[in-house]
């Protein structure tokens, strides 16, 4: 069956510790990859996206995802994390065709420890 | 630009009651979506239309409907609203103009919490 698994459901990092997120896919083809932020009570915003070409994609904040056909992942990347971006994470697919549905990882919630 | 508008932001509902969320776009964009959103479980689609006139269920499309009579407005009907549709909705509409150039990516609306009591 299609899906995309984020397989953190939770993870907490110190400030300025690297981040690593993950995000996997199952799909026939190699879809539109996103990756999206969410603070509490606030709506999505897009931190990167990938289409095709480079495989390192950098995005806002200071985020990069890097796209691996062989293993179907699209994993988000930070080197040093900031207290404000503390918030919950969604990788998004979309299939590429006729209706475009972008279909969402269940998240995963990043605390950030001082 | 206003983008993508929802409304209302917030509201409460006794079980039985029906509404409307209303969504509205001003990118002329064809694609137009509605999500809901539960404490882990991500955003899950409930409908989307490719169009105005044409419309097809998503994952969660049960005790919901929708229509698309125009390329703007994109509706979500609860007809008997259930504790089990207490949520937050998002609508998003997409375009792809240039896929080879990555001129692609979806708008969403701020969302509406909508509480089933």
């Amino acid at each position: 069956a299609q899906s995309v698994t984020q397989p953190d459901i939770h993870i907490t990092v110190s400030e300025g510790a690297s981040l690593e997120l993950r995000c996997n896919y199952s799909y026939g083809a190699t879809p539109y990859l996103f990756w999206y932020v969410q603070s509490p009570g606030q709506g999505l915003q897009l931190l990167l996206k990938y289409f095709s070409g480079d495989t390192l994609v950098q995005g806002i904040k200071g985020f990069e995802a890097e796209f691996k056909r062989s293993q179907s992942s699209f994993n988000l990347r930070k080197p040093s994390v900031h207290w404000s971006d503390a918030a919950e994470y969604f990788c998004a697919v979309a299939l590429r065709g006729a209706t475009n549905k972008l279909i969402f990882g269940t998240g995963t919630l990043l605390a950030v420890q001082p | 630009n206003a983008g993508v508008t929802q409304t209302p932001k917030f509201r409460i509902l006794k079980i039985g009651q029906s509404m409307t969320l209303q969504c509205t776009q001003d990118m002329n964009h064809n694609y137009m979506y509605w999500y809901r959103q539960d404490p882990g479980m991500g955003l899950k689609l409930i409908y989307y239309s490719v169009g105005a006139g044409i419309t097809d269920k998503g994952e969660v499309p049960n005790g919901y409907n929708v229509s698309r009579s125009t390329t703007e407005d994109f509706p979500l009907r609860l007809e008997l609203a259930a504790p089990s549709q207490t949520s937050v909705y998002f609508c998003a509409s997409s375009y792809f103009r240039d896929n080879l150039k990555g001129n692609y990516g979806y708008t969403f609306g701020s969302g509406t919490r909508l509480t089933v009591v």
